[in-house]
């Protein structure tokens, strides 16, 4: 089953807007929370991320909020621009773990 | 300039023929993963390496097997039991400590069946 849940599949948003993507999981013994960015054709690159011990991390316009209780975490693009077009990922682990669950990506398109 | 290199970029397979992909990391990681990544769907892990000659099976690794006789290598071949091949291949590699370090992804290769 999916370790985890993320919404929306697709995002549009004007430029200057705020996107934002959830992410929802189940294991309350995950402790890592990385979200990727992915544009066409490459892989993955490592955005930003969160263990639980912060509620918020803000990198430039880029923020993470975690909410512990609920098993949700979601990305915030503040002022978002047209470059932000891309597949965005979350994903969760655990301490001493190997895996990194991944959801199932939104794709932002980003309007000028 | 460090980084992960998957090669070739397009692959095709025909029936019942096994390919390798190419994965290379001059990054001096000690882990490496494979992921497989279908549209609509995440990245689901098929192989990892955390030291040379030492790999584990992942989430779907049935229909794939690796090596790793060098740190700075980790190929995979897709074998003909491997049904639903056609994808897109992600090589990753990160600093040992497990999942927690980050993860840094090479371009991937795209596999289809002829």
């Amino acid at each position: 089953q999916q370790q985890v849940k993320q919404s929306p599949q697709s995002l549009i948003v004007q430029k200057g807007g705020i996107s934002i993507i959830n992410c929802a999981y189940e294991n309350t013994a995950f402790d890592y929370f990385p979200w990727y960015q992915q544009f066409p054709g490459k892989g993955p690159a490592l955005l930003i991320a969160i263990r639980p011990d912060v509620s918020e991390k803000k990198e430039g316009r880029f923020t993470i909020s975690f909410n512990k209780s609920a098993k949700q975490f979601s990305l915030h693009i503040m002022d978002s621009q047209p470059g932000d077009s891309a597949t965005y990922f979350c994903a969760a682990s655990r301490t001493g773990a190997n895996n990194l669950f991944f959801g199932t990506g939104t794709r932002l398109t980003v309007i000028p | 300039d460090g980084g992960i290199t998957q090669s070739p970029k397009y692959l095709f397979r025909k029936e019942g023929q096994n390919v390798t992909l190419s994965c290379e990391q001059n990054l001096n990681h000690d882990a490496m993963y494979w992921y497989r990544q279908d549209p609509g769907q995440g990245l689901r892990l098929i192989y990892y390496s955390q030291i040379v000659n030492d790999f584990q099976k992942g989430d779907i690794a049935e229909g794939y097997s690796v090596s790793r006789e060098k740190k700075e290598s980790f190929p995979l071949t897709v074998t003909s039991a491997q049904k639903n091949p056609t994808a897109f291949y992600l090589c990753a590699s990160s600093s040992l400590g497990g999942s927690n370090q980050p993860q840094h992804f090479g371009d991937g290769t795209r596999l289809s069946i002829l």
